[in-house]
């Protein structure tokens, strides 16, 4: 079992559509929690980190259910710019700064 | 404040020669980190730096993989034999702080090294 599961995608949305993101992890003792972006061909960049009580940035939220080992990511009102890939990431049994990564859901959100 | 550099963007290379893979760290962080990402699967975590000691190799795939990070500023990653499979993306990340959680990490834009 991989220690970060994500769908795989890809999701095809139209504009204003909201998305929702699943990820389970299967360290239980893991403390750091996020979402990360990657466009095509670039680096992995923080979109969020993610909060016990629920976290929001705009159009972007992230929630945590620890008992479950889940995490989310909605977005709502998708534009043409969210088109990337989602990856949920957490840390590792190695320490708060050792990172294991989710293999990512694409996003293609379309006119 | 300049980012996470890594050099080069790209390498093509022979089965069984060396590359050297170099990142420049953002100014001040004491904590690199190498990962790579073979073709069609998830971002790995390679070894962990803090300064110039390392915290954890773990994720080395073999002894073909040397790290080194003299004097805690830039680091180099070498592959000596390289081997078909080294072929992927190879980022280099740092951060400020060292066992803190939620610390963000910032990555270069990595090396895509093509093994023939």
């Amino acid at each position: 079992r991989k220690e970060v599961e994500q769908d795989p995608g890809p999701f095809n949305v139209p504009e204003g559509a909201t998305v929702a993101f699943n990820c389970t992890y299967s360290n239980s003792a893991s403390q750091s929690f996020f979402w990360y972006r990657q466009d095509c061909r670039k680096e992995p960049k923080l979109l969020m980190s993610v909060y016990s009580s629920g976290n929001e940035d705009g159009r972007f939220t992230a929630q945590l259910n620890r008992a479950s080992q889940y995490i989310s990511l909605l977005i709502r009102d998708s534009k043409l710019s969210d088109s990337a890939t989602y990856l949920c990431v957490v840390n590792g049994a190695g320490g708060y700064n050792k990172l294991i990564f989710g293999a990512g859901t694409r996003l293609a959100v379309h006119p | 404040e300049a980012g996470v550099t890594q050099f080069p963007s790209h390498s093509v290379i022979e089965k069984g020669q060396t590359v050297t893979l170099r990142c420049d760290p953002i100014s001040g962080h004491d904590n690199l980190y190498w990962y790579r990402r073979v073709m069609g699967k998830e971002i790995k975590f390679l070894l962990h730096f803090v300064k110039e000691s390392k915290q954890d190799e773990s994720g080395m795939p073999n002894n073909r993989f040397l790290a080194e990070r003299t004097g805690g500023t830039y680091s180099t990653l070498k592959v000596q034999p390289a081997e078909l499979e080294d072929s992927g993306v190879y980022f280099c990340a740092s951060s400020r702080y060292t066992g803190v959680v939620n610390e963000k990490l910032f990555f270069g834009s990595g090396t895509q090294l093509s093994v023939l």
